[in-house]
């Protein structure tokens, strides 16, 4: 079975900072994608990134980036030029290649950091 | 990205009683998924719906305590029966993605059960 582990409950950054938050999984498979989530006080879950994990090359999305190290089975987020709107949990998610058993998605969630945004 | 309306996005109800959460989507899709959000907790899996068939559900879930509905393509509901305190949670549905990869969600329900 697949595991995520977001090892920092809560972190916090002064506006116009930089952040990184930390995520590790386990996995047997070679192939599959990680995510990561935002969900704000409104309860949306708003997809941040995706990496697959066949690319070695690092998703990017404007202030968001990620470091994925496939062999050490670690994949961070990095908040370029925080702002007060990334003030959220931040949940790493991962999914197998396929859907696995019986049509089940087996998307795996991390238990999620608390990110504030210090004015 | 799929536009997804997840009504109500509150509610409180009565110990003993049932709820039903409806999810509707834009566009057609094939599966669609019902989650468990615990207070302070991640999302768990409660099941998946696709449109014709009955429902798959996750160890620790069952049928006559969270029975779902597919009607179609675009339209899905979870109903929480005879609710107890411990149901109280945010209950989010979703979709995959285009590329049948992520998921995107509905803004999800806040239940109470007092």
């Amino acid at each position: 079975a697949q595991t995520v582990t977001q090892s920092q409950p809560e972190m916090s950054v002064q506006e116009a900072e930089t952040v990184t938050l930390s995520c590790t999984y386990d996995t047997s498979e070679s192939n599959y994608y990680l995510f990561w989530y935002k969900q704000p006080p409104s309860r949306q879950m708003i997809l941040v990134i995706r990496q697959e994990a066949y690319k070695q090359q690092n998703a990017t999305e404007n202030r968001f980036s990620v470091n994925f190290q496939k062999a050490a089975k670690s994949f961070s987020l990095k908040i370029s030029d925080s702002q007060l709107g990334d003030t959220a949990m931040y949940f790493c998610a991962f999914i197998g290649p396929a859907y696995s058993g019986a049509g089940s998605y087996q998307l795996t969630f991390g238990k999620g950091t608390k990110l504030s945004v210090i004015p | 990205s799929a536009v997804i309306s997840q009504k109500p996005s509150r509610d409180i109800c009565q110990r003993g009683t049932s709820l039903t959460i409806q999810c509707q989507v834009d566009s057609q899709v094939t599966m669609m998924f019902w989650y468990r959000q615990q207070p302070g907790q991640s999302l768990t899996l409660i099941a998946t719906a696709n449109q014709g068939s009955e429902a798959t559900y996750e160890s620790g879930f069952v049928i006559d305590k969270f029975p779902i509905s597919r009607p179609n393509l675009t339209f899905s509901t979870l109903t929480v029966s005879n609710m107890s305190p411990e149901d109280s949670s945010i209950y989010l549905c979703s979709v995959e993605g285009r590329e049948g990869v992520e998921a995107f969600f509905g803004q999800g329900t806040r239940l109470t059960v007092v």
